[in-house]
């Protein structure tokens, strides 16, 4: 299996700071990497696929770099609403996907 | 846009057998562009992917719960389910229904997610 590791875990920021989240994949999944924001009490929602292309209706303050084995989501300027649990995923084997631990973003 | 909404019991006992289905709403599950999957999560295990149906007909599980599960589409009532046995404790979770991508593998949209708990 193909395992996701990110960091940090957690997470407290102001907003309008800039923050950057890590996934670090257990092998090389090329650009197979995509990221999702979960609200409390929601389900996950897609924000960016294949690494670094943007979801339709996601703000560009969110932006995802990263190909091989090690990933980034950035925050440009936190926004209330963005305070939340991030999750990177991976759809490089397509026999079993996984997904990171998350990483929650406080206030 | 398309939209999906899980229904079961929130309640299965020890060793029994938990189904939910999945109404799809807004587009035809029997696209071929997609893919239909359950994720569930839980507190233990965070996101974990269940199995997908292709349109095609054919299933792929998570080989950790082969075993237990079986995916299936009803393309005349646009509906999803997913049936798994044998329950434990482990299976306590929020089911998701989603939508996937083939060749990305990215899932949206997401249902809502139903509670299912399995308690004696």
């Amino acid at each position: 299996d193909i395992q996701l590791t990110q960091s940090p875990s957690s997470l407290s920021a102001s907003v309008g700071d800039r923050v950057t989240i890590n996934c670090r994949a257990s092998q090389g999944i090329s650009n197979y990497l995509n990221w999702y924001q979960q609200r409390p009490g929601e389900a996950p929602k897609l924000l960016i696929y294949s690494a670094s292309t943007l979801q339709t209706g996601v703000p560009s303050r969110f932006s995802g770099r990263g190909s091989g084995t090690d990933f980034t989501l950035t925050i440009s300027s936190l926004q209330p609403e963005d305070f939340a649990t991030y999750y990177c995923q991976q759809g490089f084997s397509s026999t079993l996907t996984t997904f990171g631990q998350g990483t929650r973003l406080d206030i | 846009q398309v939209q999906l909404q899980e229904s079961g019991p929130g309640l299965v006992k020890p060793s029994q057998t938990l189904s939910l289905t999945c109404i799809v709403s807004g587009g035809s599950i029997s696209s071929g562009s997609y893919y239909w999957s359950w994720i569930r999560q839980s507190a233990g295990q965070g996101l974990e992917w269940i199995g997908r149906f292709k349109t095609s007909g054919s299933t792929k599980y998570n080989p950790s719960l082969k075993s237990r599960v079986t995916i299936s589409v009803d393309t005349s009532k646009n509906q999803l389910s997913l049936t798994l046995s044998s329950v434990t404790a482990a299976d306590t979770a929020v089911y998701y229904c989603v939508r996937e991508r083939p060749g990305s593998n990215w899932f949206d949209p997401w249902g809502q997610g139903t509670l299912v708990t399995v308690s004696s």
